[in-house]
């Protein structure tokens, strides 16, 4: 089946450098992408999304690049802080019932 | 203090027992849903409600089962028949309409003795 999936399982970035995560999608159909930031042992919390109209949103730190030519997400992460470090996974609508399909996510860890 | 509640937060099951996981939400979310996640891995859709009354498999409903009684909970029962139930479960909820963002809960570690 078609699935989300992410490029990179860990992330090391030091503190103050740009992040960047990557997220494949191969369901061309979705309209709807979301990023979720997951703490240890916490729930996942929403961070920043986007519709399929889009190419690009910006939010406090945060920006998603939507890609849908060659179905590439993107989250950036500006001026990455020690309390960034977390999971983080990016998930497609995959159906008009609001259906997510998670990827497997990437650890981010940020160092001094 | 609005948001989602999720109940305990952690819980012990026995072989052949069943047990309920509680999810409660007062946001007014029309839809919720409940996820497994194992170790390392991402979510995994397990049964969600659009409306009271109503409710669909996900993609790995077998061994579970849910009720959706009043708008703002939602109950997940994990039955002797799921053989490996041990992982971390999230509750969730969402507007329902063109609002598509889905909101967690805190979670339930479930283990088993």
């Amino acid at each position: 089946g078609e699935s989300v999936g992410l490029h990179l399982p860990t992330l090391s970035v030091q503190e103050g450098d740009n992040s960047i995560i990557n997220c494949a999608y191969s369901n061309s159909a979705s309209d709807y992408f979301i990023w979720y930031k997951q703490e240890s042992g916490k729930g996942p919390q929403f961070i920043i999304d986007i519709r399929s109209n889009m190419d690009k949103r910006q939010g406090q730190r945060v920006t998603v690049l939507l890609n849908k030519t060659v179905k590439h997400l993107s989250l950036q992460i500006a001026a990455t802080q020690p309390g960034d470090s977390a999971v983080y996974f990016c998930a497609e609508k995959t159906d008009s019932w609001g259906k997510l399909q998670f990827g497997a996510g990437t650890q981010v860890v940020v160092t001094p | 203090d609005g948001g989602i509640t999720q109940s305990p937060k952690y819980l012990f099951r026995k072989e052949g027992q069943n047990v309920t996981l509680s999810c409660e939400q007062n946001l007014n979310h029309d839809a919720m849903y409940w996820y497994r996640q194992d170790p390392g891995q991402g979510l995994r859709l397990i049964y969600y409600s659009q409306i009271v009354n109503d409710f669909q498999k996900g993609d790995i409903a077998e061994g579970y089962s849910v009720s959706r009684e009043k708008k703002e909970s939602f109950p997940l029962t994990v039955t002797s028949a799921q053989k490996n139930p041990t992982a971390f479960y999230l509750c969730a909820s969402r507007v329902a309409g063109a609002q598509e963002t889905q909101y967690f809960g805190p979670g339930t570690r479930l283990l088993v003795l």
